[in-house]
């Protein structure tokens, strides 16, 4: 079965520190990955996505992810994190021959001033 | 330009009562997708839609639920004899096409059942 894991339900984090959002999935074939945020009482907005090619992928508000084919893992990155960065973050993989996403079950970051 | 608009953003029913949410994706996209997101849940899928193929209805929760896509566009997704549990937010995404491409979604219509 494909699926996607978030271990973490939040994730807190002092401004300026560097943050990590988890990651895995398990899916057949060459994966797919997204990552999306979810803002309050917004829908949910594309961060960035793993197709092919470079491992580490850039994306937006400075974000940035790691794919690990290995770990298969996707964890979601940023060198220096802001306040403005608190929201929902969703992981997502595209379904082995379909076009549907899984989504995780979000993680929730939280910078602290 | 425009994103993906909803309708109503709030909805508020009784128990029994049929609902109907509308969904208009971005001009040009083909594929085009409804979730549900319960409270403190992560994103749940319902259905699918691609161009003129037949929609995957994989994720529907019951045959109360059913959605369809008029023109290659607009989406109604319909929720009859509503029960409590229906209570969530209903998001709706579209994107050119499937695959790579990501979704671009809606902001969602909260749907309250009393």
């Amino acid at each position: 079965a494909q699926s996607v894991a978030q271990p973490e339900d939040q994730v807190n984090v002092a401004e300026g520190n560097p943050l990590t959002v988890k990651c895995t999935y398990s899916v057949s074939g060459n994966p797919y990955l997204f990552w999306y945020v979810q803002y309050p009482n917004r829908g949910l907005q594309f961060l960035l996505k793993y197709i092919t090619g470079d491992n580490l992928v850039k994306g937006s508000y400075g974000f940035e992810a790691e794919f690990n084919k290995s770990q298969t893992s996707f964890h979601l990155k940023k060198p220096s994190a802001l306040v403005s960065d608190s929201a929902l973050y969703f992981c997502a993989v595209r379904a082995y021959n379909t076009d549907k996403l899984i989504f995780g079950t979000g993680t929730r970051l939280q910078v602290f001033p | 330009g425009a994103g993906v608009s909803q309708s109503p953003s709030n909805k508020v029913t009784e128990k029994g009562k049929d609902v109907e949410l509308r969904c208009d994706p971005i001009s040009g996209h083909t594929a085009l997708y409804w979730y549900r997101q319960s409270l403190g849940q992560g994103l749940e899928f319902l259905i699918y839609f691609q161009g003129n193929s037949a929609p995957d209805k994989s994720g529907l929760p019951s045959d109360r639920f059913s959605a369809e896509r008029t023109g290659g566009s607009v989406s109604t997704l319909t929720i009859q004899r509503t029960q409590q549990e229906d209570s969530a937010v209903y998001l709706c995404a579209s994107s050119p096409s499937g695959g790579v491409y990501e979704q671009f979604f809606g902001p969602g219509t909260r749907l309250t059942v009393l």
